[in-house]
């Protein structure tokens, strides 16, 4: 398959702090990018998107930056709460065999302390 | 907002036996559905998509008869895991797309151990 990690890195913050997750894409030509967060048993919950023809964008508390040169996407988080602790995985949105379809990248895992 | 319905959340059967599990689109029709599998501690991983009434397309060493997809309407796709052993056991993933400007919608997935 594609984009399998054999093991989830790990960001360890403070609570307030501000967190980057970084993640590095592998097809130039895909064209849009989705930032998930995954809680312990659950689904992906989607947070921020961006198409590739924007290098950043804002939502509340989080920013995604896109450089498409090197193919790397980070998700910037604001003041680090506890409660954004959990899996965060890119997702590149990719064309297949005559269809669209979203490959995800390997996953950090934040661990936000009290 | 579009609402994804995954069943069961979680499954245990025996090993040999098949187990059956439904992704439906609530409120949206669905033209292309996907399954992930996720083992633990890894990302999800793309098995196969399927887009209504035509036949699934598997990413490169996803066995099609092992696993097999039904994309019968536009609102519902199966994924029947066949003759399961517990090497099967993982966390299935459904999402559901309504089109190229709609996104991707995540079900709540489905935890099956073949015992």
């Amino acid at each position: 398959g594609e984009s399998v990690g054999l093991h989830l890195p790990t960001l360890s913050v403070q609570e307030g702090d501000n967190s980057i997750i970084n993640c590095a894409y592998s097809n130039s030509a895909s064209d849009y990018f989705i930032w998930y967060k995954q809680e312990s048993g659950k689904g992906p919950q989607f947070i921020i998107d961006i198409r590739s023809n924007m290098d950043k964008r804002q939502g509340q508390r989080v920013t995604v930056l896109l450089n498409k040169t090197v193919k790397h996407l980070s998700l910037q988080i604001a003041a680090t709460q506890p409660g954004d602790s959990a899996v965060y995985f890119c997702a590149e949105n990719m064309l297949g065999t005559g269809f669209q379809k979203l490959v995800f990248g390997t996953g950090t895992r934040l661990l936000v302390s009290p | 907002g579009a609402v994804v319905s995954q069943h069961p959340s979680r499954v245990i059967c025996k090993s040999g036996t098949s187990v059956k599990i439904e992704c439906r689109s609530l409120d949206f029709q669905a033209t292309t559905m996907f399954w992930y599998r996720q083992f633990p501690k890894q990302s999800l991983m793309l098995m196969a998509t399927s887009n209504e009434g035509s036949k699934a397309t598997y990413e490169q060493g996803v066995e099609k008869d092992k696993f097999l997809i039904n994309h019968a309407s536009l609102t519902l796709s199966t994924l029947t895991v066949t003759s399961a052993h517990p090497e099967d056991s993982s966390f299935y993933i459904c999402s559901a797309s309504g089109g190229a400007d709609y996104g991707y919608t995540f079900g709540s997935g489905t935890r099956l151990t073949v015992v």
